[in-house]
């Protein structure tokens, strides 16, 4: 099964900086990579995916970049604002088959300091 | 559109006991997924079900199940319940136009289970 591995486990950065969250993962079949928020009381969010055969996304404040040789993608947050603070889970996977059966990274506990 | 909506949101109970929760997806979504969130063990798949069907299941004892009915509507169960069951068990819905086809999937904001 798929190996997902996070990092940082906790990050803590001042507002208007920027954060990266890198996730490593094992099954080189995996060709659809979300990140999802969740905040607390509530349940994960996706803010951002990318298929395999594109190397960055963006979307506003937030990017995600891949690597497939090296086997990680990143989560980019830039001017963070406080109300990026939450978990952020990556759940690398095959676009096509296995059905919804995720593998969740550990999780990064994003703190946005005035 | 309404999003997944879990109930109950909240519940306690006691060692040995079972519980029902229950879970309605986004009109028209075919998968729903059950997740047990605990903060030692993260994120963890229950079980996936797809058109009443289950066609995934995670690595959680029997006492652990799951249905879906002909509306998409999904419950799962916790037998015989022990203390390390208490967590939040997330429900997720996907809409999956074609089954072999991954959508992504959209969460509700769970029932948080706790056994004294």
């Amino acid at each position: 099964g798929e190996n997902v591995e996070q990092h940082p486990s906790t990050l803590s950065v001042q507002e208007g900086d920027s954060a990266v969250i890198k996730c490593t993962y094992s099954d080189s079949a995996s060709n659809y990579f979300p990140w999802y928020k969740q905040e607390l009381g509530k349940g994960p969010q996706l803010i951002i995916d990318i298929r395999s055969n594109v190397g960055e996304k963006k979307d506003q404040r937030i990017a995600v970049t891949l690597n497939k040789t090296a086997k990680h993608f990143s989560l980019h947050i830039t001017e963070t604002q406080p109300e990026d603070s939450a978990v952020y889970f990556c759940a690398p996977r095959q676009f096509t088959g296995g059905g919804n059966k995720l593998t969740f990274g550990t999780g990064t506990q994003l703190k946005v300091e005035l | 559109k309404a999003g997944v909506t879990q109930t109950p949101r909240y519940l306690i109970k006691t060692r040995g006991q079972q519980v029902t929760l229950s879970c309605s997806p986004i009109s028209g979504h075919r998968s729903v997924s059950w997740y047990q969130q605990t903060p030692g063990q993260g994120l963890q798949f229950l079980f996936e079900y797809f058109s009443e069907t289950q066609r995934n299941k995670g690595n959680f004892p029997g006492r652990f199940s799951g249905r879906q009915f002909s509306n998409s509507r999904s419950e799962m169960n916790v037998s015989t319940l022990e203390l390390g069951d208490s967590a939040l068990y997330l429900c997720a819905s996907s809409l999956n136009r074609q089954e072999n086809n991954n959508s992504p999937l959209h969460f509700g904001n769970g029932t948080r289970l706790t056994v004294t």
